[in-house]
């Protein structure tokens, strides 16, 4: 099994400004995953995140708004960047060991 | 391209009576299905998981679920619910094999349990 931490839990932030959530994991994984799950839809897979090379990320989704760093096995960050209320969504972080495990979400309102 | 389709977005049920939340899901290779629950506030929690064998797949909390290859479906049974299972319940698919990431997941059917 595995156990993810996701930092921070919620937050409001101002329209213009940048969020960075943190995921760590008590094990080593090779892949880690984020998710969007805007209000009322499910879960959208925003990129996956390979230690040691650049994140590879969905149809809809660009490296510009969502930066992403995994300096090691264990910790991955995802930032929203230049946030609009379009960006108020749970967001998650995933590791699939055997078998896909989330984090709680980092539920994001911007105002 | 894969896409999963859970045809309720709301089930309301009383207490001790059964439920089916129904799954069916388009992929043109082998797939591997999944039904996850989010209890309010919480992350995604597996229920279950169908990779290969045995079609009828048995989960946690009483949990059930059947793979029909045919129909093309990966509908979920409990034959009496609790209160407590009131949550939303996403049914999900991958083609990855032994890493079962990158999860394609439908749009959730949230179940209402009332006593």
């Amino acid at each position: 099994s595995a156990v993810i931490s996701q930092k921070p839990s919620r937050d409001i932030c101002q329209r213009g400004t940048s969020l960075t959530i943190q995921c760590q994991v008590d094990s080593q994984v090779t892949m880690m995953f984020w998710y969007r799950q805007q209000p009322g839809q499910s879960l959208t897979l925003i990129a996956t995140a390979n230690q040691g090379s650049e994140a590879t990320y969905e149809s809809g989704f660009v490296i510009d708004k969502f930066p992403i760093s995994r300096p090691n096995l264990t910790f991955s960050t995802l930032t929203v960047s230049n946030m609009s209320p379009e960006d108020s969504s749970i967001y998650l972080c995933s590791v699939a060991v055997t078998e896909a495990f989330f984090g709680q979400g980092t539920r994001l309102t911007v105002v | 391209a894969q896409s999963v389709t859970q045809l309720d977005s709301q089930v309301p049920v009383f207490e001790e009576a059964p439920v089916e939340l129904r799954c069916n899901y388009s992929s043109s290779v082998s797939v591997y299905l999944f039904w996850y629950v989010q209890y309010p506030n919480q992350g995604l929690q597996l229920l279950l998981k169908y990779l290969s064998g045995s079609t009828l797949v048995k989960g946690i909390n009483g949990f059930e679920a059947e793979f029909n290859k045919s129909q093309t479906s990966f509908h979920l049974r409990k034959p009496s619910v609790h209160i407590s299972d009131t949550a939303e319940y996403f049914c999900a698919v991958s083609d990855y094999g032994g890493s079962q990431g990158n999860l394609i997941f439908g749009k959730g059917t949230k179940l209402s349990v009332k006593p």
